[in-house]
C-alpha cells in the first residue's frame, strides 16, 4: 500500500497570504489528524477528521481550518499567513475513529516558509 | 502545551551500546506511543503501549510504563548509526469523549556515533 502522502512539500508564501496543504491517507484509512511541528512549540495537535466530520481541534486560531472529503483527502488551509506559521505540518492517518487511541502513519510533511 | 516531557534532551553514544530515553507524563492516560523521527521528516511508529501493560518488546527496541510515576522508558540495544534520530513519545487521555488528542513530548535527539 502507498504511504501517506503531501502536497506540496515545500512552499514559500509571504504574510498576509492564504495557503492550503493537502493529505492523502494510506488507503482504507477514514481518520486524518494535522500537526504543527516548530523548533519553539514542539508537535502540536491541529485537528481530526474522520468520515467528513472533525473530531477534535487544538488550541489553533480561527485562521487554521481543515475539511475532509468523502474519499477521506483532507485538506488544511491558513489564511493571513504570519511569520510564527512558518514550520513543518504533518499529516497522519488512522484506520480507527480514535485514531489516539491507535497507531498513526505520517506523511513526509509539508515545510512552510512565511517571509 | 506538551504533556510529555522527554529526558534527556540529547544522547550521544558508540555504536553497539544501549540507549535509554524517558518520558514523563502529567495526567492519566489511555497509552503512551513512541515515534522516531529522521531530520524534519515525518514520524514513524515504533510502539503503542496501552496503560495496563506494564512493559513491551519490539525487535531492538523495550518500552516500559509505569503508571504510578506517570513515566515511560524506551530502551534500543545493540544501536546502530541508523537509529540516529529524534525520538518523542505521545500520550492520548481518557476524557471519556472518545475525542482525545495525542499530546507528544519535548523530544530526545540521539547520536549513535560509529
Amino acid at each position: 500500500k502507498a504511504g501517506v502522502t503531501q502536497t506540496p512539500r515545500y512552499l514559500i508564501k509571504t504574510r498576509g497570504q492564504q495557503v492550503t496543504l493537502s493529505c492523502s491517507p494510506i488507503s482504507g484509512h477514514r481518520s486524518v489528524s494535522w500537526y504543527q511541528q516548530t523548533p519553539g512549540q514542539g508537535l502540536q495537535f491541529l485537528f481530526e477528521y474522520f468520515s467528513e466530520t472533525q473530531r477534535n481541534k487544538g488550541n489553533f486560531p480561527g485562521r487554521f481550518s481543515g475539511r475532509q472529503f468523502s474519499n477521506s483527502r483532507s485538506e488544511m488551509n491558513v489564511s493571513t499567513l504570519e511569520l510564527g506559521d512558518s514550520a513543518l505540518y504533518l499529516c497522519a492517518s488512522s484506520l480507527l475513529a480514535q485514531s489516539s487511541y491507535n497507531e498513526q502513519f505520517f506523511g513526509p510533511g509539508t515545510r512552510l516558509t512565511v517571509l | 502545551s506538551q504533556q510529555g516531557e522527554e529526558d534527556p534532551q540529547a544522547l550521544s553514544i558508540q555504536e553497539g551500546e544501549n540507549a535509554t530515553m524517558n518520558c514523563s507524563y502529567k495526567t492519566s492516560i489511555n497509552n503512551l506511543q513512541w515515534y522516531r523521527q529522521n531530520s524534519g521528516r515525518g514520524l514513524v511508529h515504533l510502539i503503542l503501549i496501552r496503560s495496563n501493560e506494564r512493559e513491551k518488546h519490539s525487535g531492538r527496541l523495550r518500552v516500559t510504563l509505569d503508571t504510578s510515576k506517570k513515566s515511560s522508558s524506551l530502551l534500543i540495544t545493540a544501536s546502530r548509526a541508523a537509529d540516529t534520530a529524534s525520538y518523542f513519545c505521545a500520550t492520548a487521555g481518557v476524557t471519556g469523549f472518545g475525542n482525545e488528542k495525542l499530546t507528544f513530548g519535548t523530544g530526545t535527539r540521539l547520536t549513535i556515533i560509529p
